[in-house]
């Protein structure tokens, strides 16, 4: 069964560097979206992409945050200069349709910021 | 009002339990509705889709009622295996078809 990749598992990084996560979404999905929870949290949206240029971002997406697809099978999200609050996992996620039907989400990416 | 509200729980039942929880959305203008569920520190997978007439698959059920803004899941026959956290879901805020909004989820423990 087709699945979500999602790498690094786990990513630790300092205050104030550059990462980026990087997913690769279903082969046939044409959506693909960022969410984040941190712990003991809910799951929150960041942003949505479809035909290379995002849909919709939420109020956490800001200039700290971009996505790409930089080849046919590459999804990814870098944040520029990370803050220790960026310390969450980060989910990749693909559907097939628009109207945010049947997402699919990938491992997640822990991401910790010292 | 939180946009996805649900009963965090916990639930601990018995093997072979029935065991039913309920949401509530405040975005009447949400089109897709779904329940996922959470394994710790793991991905939300998606458990099924809610539709307006309800829908089963095996041992699950989901009810969808538009004018209560109110969404169900009944777990019939309880598993081991179906220990975990529970995540109502829907499409908005209002305006947004793809972004996904979260309830903080119900927890469920079932015991041998």
């Amino acid at each position: 069964e087709p699945e979500v990749t999602q790498t690094p598992s786990h990513q630790v990084t300092q205050m104030g560097q550059e990462v980026i996560l990087r997913c690769v979404p279903i082969s046939n999905h044409l959506y693909f979206y960022w969410y984040r929870q941190i712990l003991g949290q809910k799951v929150e949206f960041l942003v949505s992409f479809y035909n290379n240029e995002i849909s919709e971002k939420s109020e956490i997406f800001d200039d700290q945050f971009s996505v790409e697809r930089p080849d046919g099978s590459n999804f990814t999200l870098k944040i520029r200069s990370t803050k220790l609050e960026d310390s969450a996992m980060y989910f990749c996620a693909s559907s097939p349709s628009s109207g945010g039907r049947e997402q699919y989400f990938g491992p997640g990416t822990r991401l910790t910021v010292t | 009002r939180k946009e996805v509200e649900q009963d965090p729980g916990p639930f601990n039942v018995p093997e072979g339990a029935t065991v039913a929880f309920n949401c509530t959305y405040s975005n009447s203008a949400s089109q897709s509705f779904f329940w996922y569920r959470q394994d710790c520190r793991k991905e939300p997978k998606l458990l099924m889709s809610v539709y307006s007439s309800g829908n089963e698959d095996g041992r699950f059920t989901a009810q969808l009622n538009r004018a209560s803004q109110y969404i169900s899941l009944l777990i019939r026959d309880s598993k081991l295996s179906d220990s975990a956290t529970y995540l109502c879901v829907v499409n908005g805020p209002s305006g947004s078809a793809r972004q996904l909004t979260f309830g903080s989820g119900t927890q469920l423990t079932v015991l041998p």
